[in-house]
This record gives C-alpha cells, structure tokens and sequence, in this order.
C-alpha cells in the first residue's frame, strides 16, 4: 500500500540548473498538492490540481510549473533554479474535502 | 484569500502539563482538519472537524470547532514525550478550494 510517493528525496541542484519532482498517488484521489516548508514558514501552497488536467496557482507560485497529466501524477518542475527555493517540498493528494495525505517529502538545495 | 493563523509559534512543557494550540481563518469554513509532524517526517492527519461547535476527543487529545465556523482549537491533556512535534490546522472554504495550512505550532516536551 503505496500511498503518496515522492522522488526524489533528496537533490542538489545549482542555480539555473532545472529538475522535476514527482508524485505518484494510488489511491484515486481527485485533488493533489504541491507544498514547500520553510523553518518557520509552516506548508505553503505552490500549485495544486483539482482533478486531471487541471492545475491552478496557490500562495507561492512563482518560479514553478505543474501538470497533471495522469490522475495518478502530479509533477512539480523548476525551471530555472534559484537559492530561494531551497526548501523540504511535501506533496499531497485527497478525496475531495477529506484528508489529506503527504508524501514524505524531497529535501532540495540550491547552491 | 483565504488566511488560517495559528498561535502560538513555539510552546514549551513540562512533561505531564496541558498545551493548547489555537487556530483562527479570515473565512468561514467548511471543514477543518489537525495534522501532526514529527521532527523529520511529514505530516500526518489526526482528525477532521465539519460541524459548528463540534468537539472530538482522541485520548488526550481534544478538538474543537467554533460556533462560527471559524476558528479552532487542540488541547493534549498531560502531554508526554511522545507528543513532540509540528502541529498543524488546516481549513478550506469549500469543495473545490485547496486546504490552507497555518504555520503550524511547534510543541517541545520537556522530561
């Protein structure tokens, strides 16, 4: 029983560099979730996805794309890297109003 | 948008007292739910609230919505060492909304 699972867990990237994350649910859930967290800083949305096909912007989107090509999928991409994006990136998926459950997260650093 | 506040920040017990954790949005919501992390982990979900004035009880632990809809609360009655950690409300305002995460309080359980 798989869950959310993310990959990869862990990455180092220099400033510029790109990279996707990914997160894979199998538990048939509508809604997916992007989240970075911060020290201090509690979840803070990126994007998220109300279904497949759908994307829309949460409170920090910028420097970040989405797609959601496959129900199952969620993939978060950095184009272009900055330090400022260094940050644990948790993604989440759920059945509408319920709750919520977390992958366990990728720790990215951008030197 | 939407704001869910939580305070306080940071609280620090003695082994065997009480911690409370308070949780405030600037809408009404639909439902709210409390997720706990562990140093390390990610987080994980303990209980969802849906109705005014609801209060739920897991062991020590009590959850309470308000009246209102609109703010919130998480008693643990004699903590212990197990109770360390991020403890997170998270609320949306309705189905299609995202779930919106305050900061979060960090609970340290001192022996």
């Amino acid at each position: 029983n798989a869950g959310v699972t993310q990959t990869p867990k862990f990455r180092v990237l220099k400033t510029g560099q790109s990279m996707t994350l990914l997160c894979a649910q199998d538990m048939n859930h509508e809604y997916m979730y992007w989240y970075r967290q911060d020290p201090g800083m509690g979840l803070r949305l990126i994007h998220y996805s109300v279904g497949e096909g759908t994307t829309a912007k949460g409170e920090v989107p910028d420097g970040y794309n989405v797609s959601r090509l496959k129900k199952q999928n969620f993939l978060l991409g950095l184009e272009s890297a900055a330090p400022s994006q260094t940050s644990v990136y948790f993604c989440a998926s759920s059945s509408w109003t319920a709750e919520a459950f977390f992958g366990q997260g990728t720790r990215l650093t951008v030197v | 948008g939407q704001q869910v506040m939580q305070i306080p920040q940071y609280q620090h017990v003695q082994e065997g007292e009480d911690f409370t954790t308070y949780c405030n949005s600037s809408t009404t919501l639909s439902n709210i739910q409390w997720y706990k992390q562990r140093p390390g982990g990610h987080p994980v979900f303990l209980i969802q609230l849906v109705k005014s004035g609801e209060v739920k009880k897991q062991k020590r632990l009590t959850f309470q919505f308000g009246e209102a809809k609109k703010n919130s609360s998480l008693h643990i009655t004699a903590t212990q060492t197990t109770d360390v950690g991020t403890y997170f409300c998270a609320g949306s305002n309705s189905g299609n909304t995202p779930l919106v995460f305050g900061k979060g309080t960090r609970l340290s359980v001192i022996a």
